[in-house]
């Protein structure tokens, strides 16, 4: 069965120093992987996704996040956090098989200090 | 401007009633979803639909009801029977149908609690 796991439930980082948001996937298959950020009461957006192209993906916002085969791994990084960062993100993967079906992960919430 | 309007952004309930909400997208999508979300919780898919006059069950959908008359439209109904109903419930819509790029467009969500 295809699952995601967000090791960090909570990362706080300060203003102008890199954020990593770590993510970790189970699928049979060769996986697709999103990251999508979620503002206060707001609607989820689409930050990046890996579709079995090159493994370094990058996304909006100068974010970027690289898939690693061997440690099944998609973690989220950005090289200087700004405020506006400050969110929650979702790690997904896409189900293969009969039907496509998104898996989200728990969710990271970040927290950018000034 | 194309998007998903979400209708009511909060709304409260007593417990036995049923209450409706509203999901319109003008991006021409084929496909529409809903899900629920809960703290500490990763999205939960309720129902969703491909194509007009068709819907399908989703990992949670017990105590939940949708229609799609419309293709702009996927209103889901609470019901008395979901006994947990207190959520933030996000409607999204994607190109075509079986996810095939994964990228989903959100409502901005409504909040429902439970009195």
């Amino acid at each position: 069965a295809q699952s995601v796991t967000q090791l960090d439930s909570h990362v706080s980082v300060s203003e102008g120093t890199p954020v990593l948001l770590r993510c970790n996937y189970s699928s049979s298959y060769s996986p697709s992987l999103f990251w999508y950020v979620q503002h206060p009461n707001k609607g989820l957006q689409l930050l990046l996704k890996y579709t079995s192209a090159a493994t370094l993906v990058k996304g909006i916002n100068g974010f970027e996040a690289e898939f690693k085969k061997s440690e099944t791994s998609f973690h989220l990084t950005k090289p200087s956090a700004h405020m506006s960062d400050a969110a929650e993100y979702f790690c997904v993967v896409r189900t293969s098989g009969g039907y496509n079906k998104l898996i989200f992960g728990a969710g990271t919430r970040l927290a950018v200090h000034p | 401007d194309g998007g998903i309007t979400q209708s009511p952004k909060y709304l409260f309930r007593k417990e036995g009633q049923n209450v409706t909400l509203s999901c319109e997208q003008n991006l021409n999508h084929d496909a529409m979803y809903w899900y629920r979300q809960d703290p500490g919780q990763g999205l939960r898919l309720i129902y969703y639909s491909q194509i007009v006059n068709d819907f399908q069950k989703g990992d949670i959908a017990e105590g939940y009801s949708v229609s799609r008359e419309k293709k702009e439209s996927f209103p889901l109904t609470v019901t008395s029977a979901q006994k947990n109903p207190t959520a933030f419930y996000l409607c999204a819509s994607s190109i075509g149908d079986r996810l095939a790029t994964g990228e989903l467009f959100f409502g901005e969500g409504s909040r429902l609690t439970v009195l």
